[in-house]
């Protein structure tokens, strides 16, 4: 079993819209969340950090359920510039060790 | 600062052939760590290093091996490559909380 699951979509969304992204992990005993960014033909950059009481960038909103081992990324009013892959990150008791998902690739249409 | 580097950017390699993929940071950074990107399997860790002198297997280790002689280098060597280690390299440091990923290299193997 993955350590990180994540729909690889597409999702196809017009400005403005609200999008969500769902991502499972599978080792209870994780301790640190993130969502990572990466641009066509780029590297993977962090995009935020998820802590367990939910925590909002901007347009961006991120939470974790620690019940149901997942994490979510909810972008609202959706820019062009938004269009990328976004990337479920897992780091788990060790604190050695990154667990990436595969990525959900959005873009935004105008 | 230029943050992390990576050299070659782009390579093309005839199967058996040899090669050093070079990562350099400026960060001062302990860690460090060198994963493959494909399509639909996301990152996958290959080996990392918490420190100079020390290094360590990842996920996917088989036909790769890693050398950390100096703080701000880590090299991942290919000696005897195939076509199945065609890919997209990444390598990257980790500061307090994120990874820092350099350019990537994109290798061929034919």
């Amino acid at each position: 079993r993955k350590e990180v699951e994540q729909d690889p979509g597409p999702f196809n969304v017009p400005e403005g819209a609200t999008v969500a992204f769902n991502c499972t992990y599978s080792n209870s005993a994780s301790q640190s969340f993130f969502w990572y960014r990466q641009d066509c033909r780029k590297e993977p950059k962090l995009l935020m950090s998820v802590y367990s009481s939910g925590n909002e960038d901007g347009r961006f909103t991120a939470q974790l359920n620690r019940a149901s081992q997942y994490i979510s990324l909810l972008i609202r009013d959706s820019k062009l510039s938004d269009s990328a892959t976004y990337l479920c990150v897992v780091i788990t008791n060790t604190g050695n060790q990154f667990y990436f998902g595969t990525g959900t690739s959005l873009t935004v249409i105008p | 600062n230029a943050g992390v580097t990576q050299t070659p950017k782009f390579r093309v390699l005839k199967t058996g052939q040899s090669m050093t993929l070079l990562c350099a940071q400026d960060m001062n950074h302990e860690y460090m760590y060198w994963y493959r990107q494909d399509p639909g399997m996301g990152l996958r860790l290959i080996h990392y290093s918490v420190g100079e002198g020390t290094t360590a297997k990842g996920e996917v280790p088989d036909g790769y091996n890693v050398s950390r002689l100096k703080k701000q280098n880590f090299l991942l060597g290919l000696e005897s490559a195939a076509p199945s280690q065609t890919s997209v390299y990444f390598c990257a440091t980790q500061g307090a909380r994120e990874q820092y990923f350099g350019p990537g290299t994109r290798l061929t193997v034919t």
